[in-house]
This record gives structure tokens, C-alpha cells and sequence, in this order.
């Protein structure tokens, strides 16, 4: 299977900690988007990039969050001193830029708990 | 805030057509109708869009009014698998890199 891969599915930490979450988007597809979800809402965007360039960012993601993606291809999520509501499903997708309307292809999240 | 608005639940029988509605009374002229869904602990699954015309793929069709208002998302013969919230979005500004704007979506139980 080609689709969007994310790494750690699940990630158990204690408050205050650093975390780091990786997503593999779709080989050809240059765009990528990162969203979070909390228990019964719909996901919420964070950030995205075309390329390795960090196009726009949500006012969601505070100065503890930062993202890169350093060489256009996978990207990486990394939340510095925990907070028990970073507690979430962090969801990246990727698309195809271009002039006709891309889809945004979703993984299946990394599940973050803070203790 | 999302622009659209869909019913909160629905049910639907196993084999029967499942029709789901979605108002989007703001939409613009450029602004494309996206449906996605979401089963248990997975990531939301693409199935469809839209501009103005109607569109069928192996997933689902896609009714758009012709004011463009409102559409409905069809499963034409629902399964127990196809029990997931699904969202309606109105994907705007795409050349600034079109970011999806969820709402509550509607939670679709299909019964056998």
C-alpha cells in the first residue's frame, strides 16, 4: 500500500515531555497537511507545506509546535513541553498541487495521551 | 468557522440507498464540495467532489443543486461497513493550498 504512513500510531508520554511524530506522505504528492482531532470533533487544521516550504500556519499551533519537512518528501511534528491538552490524533495528508482541484489523502494518525 | 451544514445522525438499512444532505448556502463560485469520512480510529477517507455537475465514482454520487446550495452525498446500496461520520466541506482558497475546514459531520449507522 502507497498511502500516507505516519509513525508512531500511538504515543504514550508524561506531561511536560517532547514528542515527535513522523508522516510519509504519498511519493508524488508535494503538498502536505497536518490537522489535530479531539474525542468527537472533526479534525482541525495545523500547518502545511508545498515542498520542504512552510506555506501557512493555524494560530492552533503555539510555540511549543513545530514542523518541518526538510527535503520535500516526509515531514515531522514535534510538540516540546507537553501539556495534558496536546492529548489529541495528530492526522497528516498529502495532495497533488496543480490547477485542477487534488484531493488531500489522509494517514490513520498518530494517537497522542498525556499522562 | 466550516461553511456547511449537515444533520447530526442518520440511519439507514443495510442495502437500502443511504442519502446524505449538506447546506452550503455561502458557497462561492470557485468554491468545490468535498466529501470525506471517518470510520472508528482511522484517518478521514476521501470520497468525492464536486463543482456544479453531478459526479459518480465507485464510492458514491454526488447531487449538487443548481444553485449550488446544498447537495446530497448517495451510497446506493449501504453496508454495515459503510457505518462512519461523514463530512461535507467546502474546500476553499486551493491555490493558497486549500485547507479542509471539518465541521460535526453526520454520524451514519447503517442496521442490518
Amino acid at each position: 500500500d502507497t498511502g500516507v504512513s505516519q509513525d508512531p500510531r500511538h504515543k504514550i508520554t508524561k506531561r511536560g515531555q517532547n514528542v515527535t511524530f513522523r508522516c510519509d506522505p504519498i511519493s508524488e504528492h508535494n503538498r502536505l497537511y497536518w490537522y489535530r482531532q479531539t474525542l468527537g470533533q472533526g479534525p482541525e487544521f495545523l500547518t502545511y507545506f508545498q515542498n520542504e516550504a512552510q506555506l501557512e500556519k493555524s494560530r492552533l499551533l503555539s510555540d511549543r509546535f513545530s514542523a518541518e519537512r526538510p527535503k520535500g518528501s516526509f515531514s515531522t511534528l514535534e510538540i516540546q513541553r507537553t501539556e495534558q491538552g496536546d492529548s489529541a490524533m495528530y492526522l497528516c495528508a498529502s495532495s497533488l498541487a496543480g490547477q485542477t482541484n487534488q484531493p488531500q489523502h489522509f494517514g490513520d494518525g498518530t494517537r497522542l495521551s498525556i499522562l | 468557522d466550516a461553511k456547511t451544514t449537515q444533520p447530526p445522525s442518520m440511519d439507514c438499512a443495510e442495502g437500502r440507498a443511504a442519502n446524505l444532505p449538506c447546506n452550503h448556502s455561502t458557497i462561492s463560485g470557485n468554491e468545490y464540495v468535498y466529501w470525506y469520512r471517518q470510520i472508528h480510529s482511522q484517518g478521514p477517507q476521501y470520497i468525492i467532489h464536486g463543482l456544479k455537475n453531478n459526479e459518480t465514482n465507485e464510492m458514491a454520487s454526488l447531487i449538487i443543486t443548481e444553485d449550488r446550495k446544498s447537495s446530497t452525498l448517495i451510497l446506493p446500496h449501504a453496508t454495515l461497513r459503510d457505518t462512519a461520520v461523514y463530512y461535507c466541506i467546502v474546500r476553499t482558497n486551493y491555490n493558497q493550498g486549500g485547507k479542509l475546514i471539518f465541521g460535526q459531520g453526520t454520524e451514519l449507522s447503517v442496521k442490518p
